[in-house]
């Protein structure tokens, strides 16, 4: 089953505007990952957020995280052309073993 | 140059015909795994491997076989393919850094599946 889900499912933004992306996870988790799809290339790693940790930085790249919640954010200030891509949530949960589940994913489009 | 590679990137075949899908990773990881992705559904875990003889079935197992023999190599087998397995599939790598500390995946290109 699905766990995590990311809102909404498709964005467009101008270039230079703020993208934010939501994700929301059923279960307990050891930590959250955010990754980047280029047109059906393989999904690169943008950053990881542990379960005891609220916010993370790196670059233009904001991620908040909020257990009581069971929901997560991804920022990306400042948007560029370049940002065009999907981006996906994935999350390991504590029990069930070692699965990674990922959700749908939210297309975003910067129109320069 | 550290990488995951995928073999063969494209394949057309016909139901029944059983195929092999390779999977090498040059990191050294333990964590090995494979996803299928299809439109509006995201990456769906079929199996995945913590270490060499180790492995799991993911969210979607039916109708795939992996096997871990060695440490670089998780081949992904379909022994009697059907058309719903048409889909692009990606095999990733990840280090494990102690039993909770999961990390960063590393993903190959993919291999984009067709069954007729």
């Amino acid at each position: 089953s699905q766990q995590g889900e990311e809102d909404p499912q498709a964005l467009s933004i101008q270039e230079g505007e703020n993208a934010t992306m939501n994700c929301s996870y059923k279960t307990s988790i050891n930590n959250l990952q955010w990754y980047r799809q280029n047109s059906g290339r393989g999904l690169v790693h943008l950053i990881l957020i542990r379960s005891n940790e609220r916010e993370k930085h790196s670059g233009r790249l904001r991620v908040t995280l909020d257990t009581s919640k069971k929901s997560s954010s991804l920022l990306i200030t400042a948007s560029r052309a370049a940002d065009t891509a999907s981006y996906f949530c994935a999350t390991h949960a504590r029990t069930g073993g070692f699965k990674t589940i990922f959700g749908a994913g939210t297309r975003l489009f910067v129109k320069a | 140059e550290a990488q995951v590679t995928q073999n063969p990137r494209y394949l057309i075949t016909v139901t029944g015909k059983k195929l092999t899908v390779t999977c090498s990773q040059n990191m050294n990881h333990e964590y090995m795994s494979w996803y299928r992705q299809d439109p509006g559904l995201g990456l769906r875990q079929i199996y995945y491997s913590m270490n060499v003889e180790v492995t799991d079935k993911g969210d979607v197992p039916e109708g795939y076989k992996v096997s871990r023999k060695e440490k670089r190599n998780f081949p992904l087998i379909l022994e009697s393919p059907s058309p719903n397995q048409t889909s692009l599939y990606f095999c990733a790598s990840s280090p494990i850094l102690g039993l909770a500390a999961y990390n960063e995946q590393f993903f190959g290109p993919g291999t984009r599946l067709t069954v007729l």
